[in-house]
């Protein structure tokens, strides 16, 4: 399978805390994108890190990449009620098409 | 901010009619995408479209599927005859060719009965 695995599947949390997703996937990849969904909506664009890189940060946003063992993780920083919904990673291969995993559900609690 | 627009929000339909999904969308954007996400499931790539013809398509994309920039704007996901198993969330992204990000429209919510 091309596509990528989170864990965990759920993450609750303190307003305030941290929160770390893990992704790993299984060929190899361009890029890896961290997108994030709130209930029943769309697919909102976090940040994308480049097979070359190894790490990159957007705002509260920190994202590593190991291409050696295949995985990359997400970490919010102080973490908001706002930022409760669903994070996934998705792979791009040579073909440029995204492959998903099947997501992380944070709750941050107020 | 521009961004990726798809109609109808929700869609039901019943088995075996044909639906339209359409996606316009950001203006200069070049590469199209379909994706549909099962409730509870994960997101699935359909196809991919670039200078009027499909690049990559899946497997779930069949003969029952088919695209099409019919006016040079909207890029539209055609279901021929629908089945129960494709009620699912439907997804137009696009991207610019020389950026990797792509950018995701709201969804259309099909419902098959």
């Amino acid at each position: 399978s091309q596509q990528g695995e989170e864990d965990p599947q759920a993450l609750s949390i303190q307003e305030g805390e941290n929160a770390t997703m893990n992704c790993s996937y299984k060929t190899s990849i361009n890029n890896l994108q961290w997108y994030r969904q709130n209930s029943g909506r769309g697919l909102v664009h976090l940040i994308l890190i480049r097979s070359n890189e190894r790490e990159k940060h957007s705002g509260r946003l920190r994202v590593t990449l190991d291409t050696s063992k295949k995985s990359s993780s997400l970490l919010i920083t102080a973490s908001r009620a706002a930022d409760t919904a669903s994070y996934f990673c998705a792979i791009e291969t040579g073909a440029n098409n995204l492959f998903f995993g099947t997501g992380t559900r944070l709750t941050v609690i107020p | 901010e521009p961004e990726v627009t798809q109609t109808p929000s929700h869609q039901v339909t019943q088995m075996g009619q044909e639906v339209i999904l359409r996606c316009v969308p950001i203006s200069n954007h070049l590469y199209f995408y379909w994706y549909r996400q099962i409730l509870g499931q994960k997101v699935e790539f359909l196809v991919s479209f670039y200078n009027n013809e499909i690049s990559e398509k899946s497997e779930i994309f069949d003969d029952q599927f088919s695209v099409e920039r019919p006016d040079g704007s909207n890029f539209t996901l055609k279901i021929r005859s629908t089945k129960l198993e494709d009620s699912a969330m439907y997804f137009c992204a696009t991207r610019v060719g020389y950026q990797e990000t792509q950018y995701f429209g709201p969804g259309t919510r099909l419902l098959v009965l």
